[in-house]
């Protein structure tokens, strides 16, 4: 099983600029996130997902837009990106069910100039 | 709003030592507290958790102690080692319902042979 994998590792974007970020999971989890990290910051969560088809906004969801078309699948979209998206994104899955563990993913860094 | 307050920001032990990080939550509903663990390049991986019906968990050399009146829990490593050198996150979330988690701001351990 590769687990949780993100797309692209790297990606350096201009101001206003558009992109996708690709989430995909093998371990047949229901919920899926988003989260950012800034140095101090730690992890902040930008969007979820409970399951196929459903999204909700998290702590930090402006700039940002999400689809859950499949299951294993969960995409993160900058629609104009801005030098304040610049970060690190991890995307992780978790199984239903009392204090199951979040996996993560490996990151994207995303620089935005 | 922080809700998780992690303190130290960067700890220095060497090897054998016992570094211990501290966190303060306060919304008395979170109900599971994890410990991750992060090394350079990589997503955060669970280490250690624990619910707020014990005072102490152990697995192996990492230990979690809570203290549910003062709204406060830390990690002690026993007998550190270089390869502990990463840096670790506490996070508390609400189980009944998404676990949303709420991650501290981290601490960044550096263990010297």
């Amino acid at each position: 099983n590769a687990g949780v994998t993100q797309t692209p590792k790297f990606r350096v974007l201009k101001t206003g600029q558009s992109m996708t970020l690709l989430c995909a999971q093998d371990m047949n989890h229901e919920y899926m996130y988003w989260y950012r990290q800034d140095p101090g910051m730690g992890l902040r969560l930008i969007h979820y997902s409970v399951g196929e088809g459903t999204t909700a906004k998290g702590e930090v969801p402006d700039g940002y837009n999400v689809s859950r078309l499949k299951k294993q699948n969960f995409l993160l979209g900058l629609e104009s990106a801005a030098p304040s998206q610049t970060s690190v994104y991890f995307c992780a899955s978790r199984a239903p069910g009392l204090f199951n563990e979040q996996f993560f993913g490996p990151g994207t860094r995303l620089t935005v100039l | 709003q922080q809700q998780v307050k992690q303190s130290p920001q960067s700890l220095i032990v060497q090897k054998g030592g016992i570094p211990i990080i501290n966190c303060a939550y306060e919304n008395t509903a979170f109900d599971y507290f994890p410990w991750y663990q992060q090394f350079p390049g990589k997503g955060p991986a669970l280490l250690i958790a624990i619910r707020p019906d014990v005072s102490e968990k152990k697995e192996g050399r990492f230990t979690i102690s809570f203290n549910k009146s003062a709204k406060q829990f830390s990690l002690h490593i026993m007998d550190s080692q270089p390869g502990d050198s990463a840096t670790y996150f506490c996070a508390a979330s609400k189980t009944d319902g998404p676990d949303k988690l709420i991650f501290g701001t981290g601490t960044r351990l550096q263990v010297f042979p």
